[in-house]
């Protein structure tokens, strides 16, 4: 099994803060997805990675996929309460019409005004 | 709003029960996926359905299945309940069965409590 470790599994900051957070593996990911779930709802695609060493941005969001393509990092800065939610990595099994998704557990983001 | 809609919201049931589990993918999409989300072992993959043919399949359970019908919407159908079986159960909907771009859209889930 190809297990995803997220790391923290929690974290609790206040609004303004700079945040980062992990997404490991022992295996090469041929392309990693983040998502974010917020309460009572779906995961919700924030971005692909695909490219070792490939930096992405999406506003405060700064995404990066490590060189050798077996981490990627989550950047949030200036957090805000909107941020609060559960934020998973995602990776694509390769190969064949095999397109399922295997997530980590995820870090549960809280922001507090 | 992703589009996929998953009935019924909230489910209670006891053990030993059956329930059904009803997904409608996003217009136009043919692929259809389900994932059970729980505490101790985050969201897992369970099966996907390609246009009314299954094409993966995960974790599931034997006492768990599914079908696609030609309209496409999707049912989960889990039987003989245990305790272990309660979490949010998620459906999923992308356009084709792979690809780069082949982005899933997740429904709002239903959560299921076995008492």
């Amino acid at each position: 099994t190809q297990l995803l470790e997220q790391s923290p599994q929690f974290l609790s900051i206040q609004e303004g803060e700079n945040l980062t957070v992990y997404c490991n593996s022992s295996s090469v990911f041929s392309s990693l997805q983040w998502y974010r779930q917020e309460p009572g709802e779906g995961p919700v695609l924030l971005v692909t990675v695909v490219t070792g060493g490939e930096v992405k941005k999406l506003k405060r969001l700064t995404f990066q996929f490590g060189d050798a393509r077996k981490d990627s990092s989550l950047h949030i800065t200036a957090a805000q309460p909107g941020d609060t939610g559960l934020y998973l990595c995602a990776r694509r099994n390769s190969g064949g019409s095999n397109y399922k998704l295997t997530f980590g557990k995820g870090t549960l983001l809280t922001v507090n005004p | 709003d992703s589009g996929v809609t998953q009935t019924p919201k909230h489910l209670i049931t006891a053990t030993g029960q059956r329930v059904t589990l009803r997904c409608s993918p996003r217009s136009g999409d043919l692929s259809v996926y389900w994932y059970q989300q729980s505490l101790d072992q985050g969201l897992q993959f369970l099966i996907q359905y390609y246009n009314g043919e299954e094409r993966a399949k995960g974790n599931i359970l034997e006492r768990f299945s599914a079908q696609q019908f030609p309209d496409l919407h999707s049912e989960l159908n889990l039987s003989s309940l245990e305790l272990g079986d309660s979490a949010l159960y998620f459906c999923a909907s992308s356009v084709a069965v792979g690809g780069q771009g082949n982005e899933q859209f997740f429904g709002p889930g239903t959560r299921l409590t076995v008492l």
